[in-house]
């Protein structure tokens, strides 16, 4: 298996931009999460899908962060405007059924200027 | 809520040096326990984890032991190596509704030779 797909890797964009970070789970996964890492604040959970549904985005910091799953093998994550104060690693990370492991993408490590 | 606190680092060892790293948590109910290892650039990748009090998951020579007397689960390796080098996740994920994994904020093992 490919294991989780994240593009892109790296991401440089200026401040007001929109930003837009794509996952690809592993196939039969039908729970993916968004993560975000800095160092301040270590890895946060952004958002959590079920069967492509948002069950919990209490951690999306505000407005200007939405995601998406429109369907089973994708979901994207969307900043805009994106903020100096967005500059972070995203990590997707997918599991299936009642499993407990999670699996990571690679990450996208976005700066914004 | 749910929280997970581990050792400050950065851990520095010569290479067949012992390891611990520690961690205790904060949960509800029976959580399941895991650490995670993050190589530089890289994903997060599952190392080992434990899903009920008093089991021990291991891998690669790492150990650790869910003790829910001590609500700790502390990694040990009895004889690191430089590939050891990384930055070591303690993780907790709750057996009543929420998915996602809660965090511990990291410890960066550096193995000397």
């Amino acid at each position: 298996d490919a294991g989780v797909i994240q593009s892109p890797r790296h991401e440089v964009t200026e401040m007001g931009q929109e930003v837009t970070l794509r996952c690809k789970p592993i196939s039969g996964h039908n729970s993916l999460f968004w993560y975000r890492q800095t160092m301040m604040r270590g890895l946060e959970l952004l958002i959590y899908f079920n069967n492509n549904v948002p069950i919990d985005d209490s951690g999306m910091p505000e407005d200007r962060f939405s995601a998406k799953m429109p369907n089973a093998s994708f979901s994207t994550l969307k900043i805009q405007p994106s903020e100096p104060r967005d500059s972070a690693v995203y990590f997707c990370a997918s599991t299936e059924g009642g499993a407990y492991e999670q699996y990571f993408g690679p990450g996208t490590r976005l700066t914004v200027t | 809520g749910n929280s997970v606190t581990q050792m400050e680092g950065p851990v520095t060892l010569s290479e067949e040096a012992f390891l611990t790293i520690n961690c205790t948590y904060t949960a509800t109910g029976y959580p399941s326990l895991f650490w995670y290892v993050q190589y530089p650039g890289e994903g997060l990748q599952l190392l080992l984890k434990a899903t009920k009090a008093d089991d021990k998951g291991s891998n690669k020579g790492f150990e650790a032991t869910y003790r829910k007397e001590t609500t700790s689960f502390h990694l040990e390796k009895g004889s690191v190596q430089v590939s050891d080098s990384a930055v070591y996740f303690c993780a907790l994920r709750s057996d009543t509704g929420r998915r996602a994994l809660t965090f511990g904020s990291g410890t960066r093992l550096q193995v000397q030779p």
